[in-house]
């Protein structure tokens, strides 16, 4: 069945870039996506990325994807404390109903 | 709009009782599905539907189980509730499973 992986925490200085980074196995997976969790919150979309590209900017986020490695990532930059949350990747594809969270990564930004 | 609500917020249960939680949005979505969250292993997907009347299962729909007679409503059963249930229950919402989805506050379930 499908699988996500994320690295579980990261820890960067305020004003660093920060990258998550995030595998999955199905080949079949067509739209990937970035979500944020703040604490004691539900999920909000940061971005998206279809499998027919490589990259997507959009102001301090960029989202590389290499489909051959089947990795996604997400780099944020200048990142501030308020980008301090729990990071989760999500695929699915053109040919299924199912939306697939990764782990999560817990970003913490420190003075 | 009020979004994708959920109630309880809070619930504690005794091993065996069952309960319902309450999911609905009114943003006429067709997709909505349930998750769970734990630590360590990420949200992960309990059922799914893709319209009134559809219903499917996630990766872990063991123990619970799902009904989409509206649009709007989504609920989710516990039938005989194990503390292997503890966990925070979201509710999501979106036009397709490929579109944005909305999120709900969660619920948090405590199994004793």
């Amino acid at each position: 069945g499908e699988d996500v992986e994320q690295s579980l925490f990261l820890s960067v200085r305020e004003g660093d870039s920060s990258v998550i980074n995030c595998t999955y196995t199905d080949s079949s997976s067509t739209y990937l996506y970035w979500y944020k969790q703040e604490p004691g919150a539900g999920l909000q979309l940061l971005t998206y990325i279809f499998s027919n590209m490589d990259m997507k900017q959009d102001q301090r986020l960029t989202v590389l994807l290499n489909k051959k490695d089947k990795h996604l990532s997400l780099r944020i930059a200048d990142t501030q404390t308020g980008d301090s949350a729990i990071y989760f990747c999500a695929e699915t594809a053109f040919n299924t109903d199912k939306l697939i969270f990764g782990t999560g990564t817990r970003l913490q930004v420190f003075p | 709009n009020a979004g994708v609500t959920q109630t309880p917020k809070f619930q504690v249960l005794k091993t065996g009782q069952s309960m319902t939680l309450q999911c609905a949005q009114d943003m006429n979505h067709e997709y909505m599905s349930w998750y769970r969250q734990d630590p360590g292993m990420g949200l992960r997907l309990i059922h799914y539907s893709v319209g009134a009347g559809i219903t499917d299962q996630g990766e872990v729909p063991n123990g619970y189980n799902v009904s989409r007679s509206t649009t709007e409503d989504f609920p989710l059963r516990l039938l005989s509730a194990a503390p292997s249930q503890t966990s925070v229950y979201f509710c999501a919402s979106g036009p397709r499973p490929r579109n944005e989805q909305f999120f709900g506050p969660g619920t948090r379930l405590t199994v004793l």
